[in-house]
């Protein structure tokens, strides 16, 4: 079983559309979690982080339920410039000492005009 | 401010050569990672330097990849001799040391695409 599970779609979505993304997580010592964004042959880069009380970062909103083990990313009014692949991550931390990145394997959007 | 450099951006080369990877993190980033995307897999964690030591190693494949950092500034990955299976995308990330804070973000190079023949 991978350590992080996404649907790895594609989700084709018409513009405007609204669409969530899942992702679930299986080590119960994960401690940080993000979402990631890839374009395509790029590296991936920060889209925002993920808090158990719920984030919004415009028409992006992140949700944790650490009881769980899920995190969502929602994204309202879709816009062309959001196709890329979207990548859920956790961060373990062991004692302290490192640092390393868990990814998913990504779920591909692709916004259609 | 300059991001995450890495050299070169594509490397092709026989089973059995040799190559070397190089990363110039963030300047000030005492946190090197490297990764590796192998084609249909997720990234997976490669190791960790917190400036020149290596803290975490437990993602390197075998022992013919060797990654250095004198002078905790730039690093390098060897993989000598290649082998086809390490074909794939190596990134490269750094990021400030928080101390026991925990979690700071992680900035990602553009990678360096090997292709191994």
């Amino acid at each position: 079983r991978k350590e992080v599970e996404q649907d790895p779609g594609p989700f084709n979505v018409p513009e405007g559309a609204t669409v969530a993304f899942n992702c679930t997580y299986s080590n119960s010592a994960s401690q940080s979690f993000f979402w990631y964004r890839q374009d395509c042959r790029k590296e991936p880069k920060l889209l925002m982080s993920v808090y158990s009380s719920g984030n919004e970062d415009g028409r992006f909103t992140a949700q944790l339920n650490r009881a769980s083990q899920y995190i969502s990313l929602l994204i309202r009014d879709s816009k062309l410039s959001d196709s890329a692949t979207y990548l859920c991550v956790v961060n373990i931390h062991s004692g302290g000492a490192t640092n390393k990145l868990i990814f998913g394997t990504g779920t591909l959007l692709a916004v259609q005009p | 401010e300059a991001g995450v450099t890495q050299f070169p951006s594509h490397s092709v080369i026989e089973k059995g050569q040799t190559v070397t990877l190089r990363c110039d993190p963030i300047s000030g980033h005492d946190n090197l990672y490297w990764y590796r995307r192998v084609m249909g897999k997720e990234i997976k964690f490669l190791l960790h330097f917190v400036k020149e030591s290596k803290q975490d190693e437990s993602g390197m494949p075998n022992n013919r990849f060797l990654a250095e950092r004198t002078g905790g500034t730039y690093s390098t990955l060897k993989v000598q001799p290649a082998e086809l299976e390490d074909s794939g995308v190596y990134f490269c990330a750094s990021s400030q040391d928080l101390g026991l804070a925990g979690s700071d973000t992680q900035y990602f190079g553009p990678g360096t695409r090997l292709t191994v023949l």
